[in-house]
């Protein structure tokens, strides 16, 4: 079984800061990675994900984050926020072998003018 | 490429109601989840198809829940009598082969209220 921490329920900032958003994760077997978001009144949509290779993985509008693997962690950064990235992000982990993802609690992401 | 789609994106009913949602996935991904998602928490698996077949439904309250996945490509999801706890909203999401990437395309969610 896995399981997903993510270490701040809400984190504001002001636009253009950098942001971080923290995930911790729990497994006895290989995984996946994913950031998704979630925008108001919206289903989830794909941030970045990791399978193999560079540690370091890009996203779609900016977002990038990296996969330590001795600290199962998987922590999600931004080196410039927007306003339009005020929203829920969610980190999830999946078995590389089963079909079942599981979530976090989510973050929200609030970007202050 | 259409996405997923869900209705009714909103549902209001009062308790021992039934209701149902429907979802119809992405064309040609064989794999249909439904998540239930609670407020200011992150989404919950309640059952799994692999193209027809429930493959994982462990968390699916059986007593007033059903799910079925006629042919392989729409769903419904049912709750019969709903409960107050049953307000949330419920996401159906669709992926291709789950062992390869596992990422999920998501609907935009189906939100029930109990009253």
């Amino acid at each position: 079984a896995q399981s997903v921490t993510q270490l701040d329920s809400q984190v504001p900032v002001f636009e253009e800061a950098p942001v971080e958003l923290r995930c911790n994760y729990s497994s006895s077997v290989s995984v996946y990675l994913f950031w998704y978001v979630q925008y108001p009144n919206q289903g989830l949509q794909l941030l970045l994900k990791y399978l193999s290779g560079s540690t370091l993985v890009k996203g779609i509008n900016g977002f990038e984050a990296e996969f330590n693997k001795s600290q199962t962690s998987f922590h999600l950064r931004k080196p410039s926020v927007h306003i339009s990235d005020t929203a829920e992000y969610f980190c999830a982990v999946k078995d590389t072998n089963a079909g079942k993802s599981t979530f976090g609690d989510g973050t929200t992401l609030t970007v202050k003018p | 490429e259409a996405g997923v789609v869900q209705s009714p994106r909103y549902k209001i009913i009062e308790k021992k109601q039934p209701v149902a949602f429907w979802c119809n996935p992405i064309s040609g991904h064989n794999t249909l989840y439904w998540y239930l998602q609670n407020l200011g928490q992150g989404p919950e698996l309640l059952i799994r198809y692999e193209n027809e077949e429930a493959v994982d439904d462990s968390q699916l309250p059986k007593d007033r829940f059903s799910a079925e996945r006629l042919k392989g490509v729409d769903s419904t999801l049912k709750i019969q009598p709903a409960e107050l706890g049953d307000s949330a909203v419920y996401l159906c999401a669709s992926s291709l082969r789950t062992a390869v990437t596992g990422e999920l395309f998501f609907g935009e969610g189906s939100r029930l209220t109990v009253l």
